[in-house]
């Protein structure tokens, strides 16, 4: 079974450093891959996703991610980090194939910003 | 597109009672998830409909959780007997697809808070 690893329970920034958050994932094939962030009281929003091609993506909000299959990761990442970024991020995957697409998300990482 | 709702917001029952929640998905799309967050984890996949077939529903988590989507339009997740251990927050999720593929972004909603006494 897939499975998805943030390694990072909390990460503390200061307003305009760079970000980077970590995601590995376990699964045989290269699944889909996800950025979700959640801010409190509010549902989960997609920032950007993987499905195949360039291994550098694009989101909304500033944030790109990098896939690398050698290591089984998808680390999602911000130049410049804004007081309003502070949220709860999560990485999930979905298997490329099977029919069901069940997504598994990663425990969640949540980031604090410093003025 | 007013987005995904979901009603209640909030719930609080007490032990062994029966509670229902409610989700309006994005009403052109055909796809209709639900999920469980406890805290400090991610989303847990419940359950989901392809317009109103539930597709999938091996991952419902006891045979107190059922889900129904009646039309393909709204869909209700009731928790019969709540238990204690069934706080959480109660995510839906809508999307357009077509059957046998997943390539489009989930739309969440709020999520429901359940507090069992």
């Amino acid at each position: 079974a897939q499975s998805v690893t943030q390694p990072d329970i909390h990460i503390t920034v200061s307003e305009g450093a760079s970000l980077e958050l970590r995601c590995n994932y376990s699964y045989g094939a290269t699944p889909y891959l996800f950025w979700y962030v959640q801010s409190p009281g509010q549902g989960l929003q997609l920032l950007l996703k993987y499905f195949s091609g360039d291994t550098l993506v694009q989101g909304i909000k500033g944030f790109e991610a990098e896939f690398k299959r050698s290591q089984s990761s998808f680390n999602l990442r911000k130049p410049s980090v804004h007081w309003s970024d502070a949220a709860e991020y999560f990485c999930a995957v979905v298997p490329p194939s099977g029919g069901s697409y069940i997504p598994t998300f990663g425990r969640g990482t949540s980031l604090i910003v410093h003025p | 597109d007013t987005g995904v709702s979901q009603n209640p917001r909030h719930k609080i029952t007490k032990r062994g009672q029966n509670v229902t929640f409610r989700c309006d998905p994005i009403s052109e799309h055909n796809r209709l998830y639900w999920y469980r967050q406890t805290l400090g984890q991610g989303p847990e996949f419940l359950t989901y409909f392809q317009n109103e077939a539930q597709l999938e529903k091996s991952r419902l988590l006891s045979d107190r959780f059922s889900a129904e989507r009646p039309k393909g339009s709204f869909s209700t997740l009731e928790i019969q007997r709540t238990e204690q251990g069934d706080s959480a927050m109660y995510l839906c999720a809508s999307s357009y697809g077509l059957a046998g593929t997943y390539v489009y972004e989930q739309f969440f909603g709020p999520g429901t808070r359940l507090t069992v006494l």
